[in-house]
């Protein structure tokens, strides 16, 4: 069965600072991976996502993440961090047989200014 | 498109009532998918429907949780009767399908059983 965790429920980070917000998984076979954002009263919305190639994928608002198969991790970066980057942020497994996204349990994630 | 929608926004209810959530994918979507986030558990995969149909429903936790999608354009979660521990807030997400794609989420529908 896949599975996917998010070790720290929160990170505190100061502004301008780089950030990483930690992800491991568990499937069978090859995953697809993504990370997504919550902000307060909305629902998710997508950041990038990891399908095959380059290990370094990069998206919205100057978030990245590195896919490294054999940590079976998919850890989410900024180089910089700012105060409007505080939220509740979701990593994610897929596999390529089926449909079914399962998601990790979510780090909230607090920029100090 | 609207992306996915969802109603009601919120629901207060009492204990032993039926309560039904409602869902319109973006349409051209293939699968949709029925999450409750807590604190305790995070987001919970409770079903996904392929093409319409209910593919893993391992997810729901009781008899009382059911599911329907009786077309491509709408879809219900109903449980009944509710309890208050069925406190959460409840997403629908929708993909165009083929496993890679990422899934796009409606507003979220707050219960509160009382």
């Amino acid at each position: 069965a896949q599975s996917v965790a998010q070790p720290e429920d929160q990170v505190n980070v100061a502004e301008g600072n780089p950030l990483t917000v930690k992800c491991t998984y568990s499937v069978s076979g090859n995953p697809y991976l993504f990370w997504y954002v919550q902000y307060p009263n909305r629902g998710l919305q997508f950041l990038l996502k990891y399908i095959t190639g380059d290990n370094l994928v990069k998206g919205s608002y100057g978030f990245e993440a590195e896919f490294n198969k054999s940590q079976t991790s998919f850890h989410l970066k900024k180089p910089s961090a700012l105060v409007s980057d505080s939220a509740l942020y979701f990593c994610a497994v897929g596999l390529n047989r089926d449909d079914k996204i399962i998601f990790g349990k979510g780090t909230r994630l607090h920029i100090l200014p | 498109d609207a992306g996915v929608i969802q109603s009601p926004r919120h629901e207060v209810t009492e204990m032993g009532q039926e309560v039904t959530l409602r869902c319109k994918p973006i349409s051209g979507h293939n699968s949709l998918f029925w999450y409750r986030q807590t604190m305790m558990r995070g987001l919970e995969l409770l079903i996904y429907f392929n093409n319409n149909v209910p593919i893993d429903d391992s997810g729901m936790p009781e008899d009382r949780f059911s599911a329907k999608m009786p077309n491509a354009s709408f879809s219900t979660l109903k449980i009944q009767p509710s309890e208050p521990r069925d406190s959460a807030v409840y997403f629908c997400a929708s993909t165009p399908g083929g496993g890679n794609t990422e899934a796009f989420f409606g507003q979220g529908t707050r219960l509160t059983v009382v």
